[in-house]
């Protein structure tokens, strides 16, 4: 039990074009789900955190504006890269909460050329 | 402003050696903490996780400590294998169960054969 999906599990476009991530889990109702970044050895760091049915709450240092998050569900939160810009290039990773756990995706390796 | 740090960055062990992973935080007061295993362009797979009024938790091969006063957790791998080679993460929850995880830039280890 307690798998959470991405989709795509890689993606490459060109700059300037929008990217949309997809992330469900696929066993469980998730109230919260969390999206994270990881650039090359550097840690994963929290983007934002999406509670279903509301705005999502977002890091110092994240443009809500670039970086759309939709909670519509209990099962599936997305997020949707905006105006992608090569340094935008990152592993992204969600991860969906229990009442006492957070499960990860596999994640999405973005690409911007 | 939790920080985490594992050491040592990275760490390459012949086949069959006990080896020792090292966490530490700086503020104490965590909900709980993880260790996670992460291999090269992959999402994480959860290995052991630590509430905050636990010592210790083992799985199989794997038994991970924890010294909330200190600020410090440690992940003892047995008998390693070449299986075993991948990064690991310590991450840290503060605030509740629906909190996010603050990681560490990881450990990488290699195990040879």
């Amino acid at each position: 039990g307690a798998v959470v999906s991405q989709h795509p599990s890689w993606v490459i476009c060109k700059s300037g074009t929008s990217v949309k991530i997809e992330c469900r889990s696929l066993d469980f109702q998730a109230t919260t789900m969390f999206w994270y970044r990881q650039f090359p050895k550097q840690s994963l760091m929290l983007m934002a955190t999406s509670n279903e049915g509301s705005k999502a709450t977002y890091e110092q240092g994240v443009e809500k504006d670039k970086f759309l998050i939709n909670h519509a569900s209990l099962t599936l939160s997305t997020l949707t890269v905006t105006s992608a810009h090569p340094e935008d290039s990152s592993f992204y990773i969600c991860s969906a909460s229990t009442s006492s756990e957070q499960f990860f995706g596999p994640g999405t390796r973005l690409t911007v050329l | 402003k939790q920080e985490v740090t594992q050491i040592p960055a990275a760490l390459s062990v012949p086949e069959g050696e006990n080896l020792v992973l090292n966490c530490s935080f700086t503020d104490s007061a965590i909900y709980n903490l993880q260790w996670f295993r992460q291999d090269p362009g992959k999402g994480l797979t959860s290995l052991l996780l630590i509430q905050s009024s636990q010592r210790e938790q083992t799985s199989g091969r794997l038994n991970a400590s924890l010294d909330k006063s200190s600020g410090r957790s440690t992940l003892y791998i047995a008998a390693s294998q070449p299986g075993d080679s991948a990064t690991y993460l310590c991450a840290v929850v503060m605030g509740g169960s629906q909190g996010n995880l603050i990681f560490g830039k990881g450990t990488k280890l290699s195990v040879k054969p």
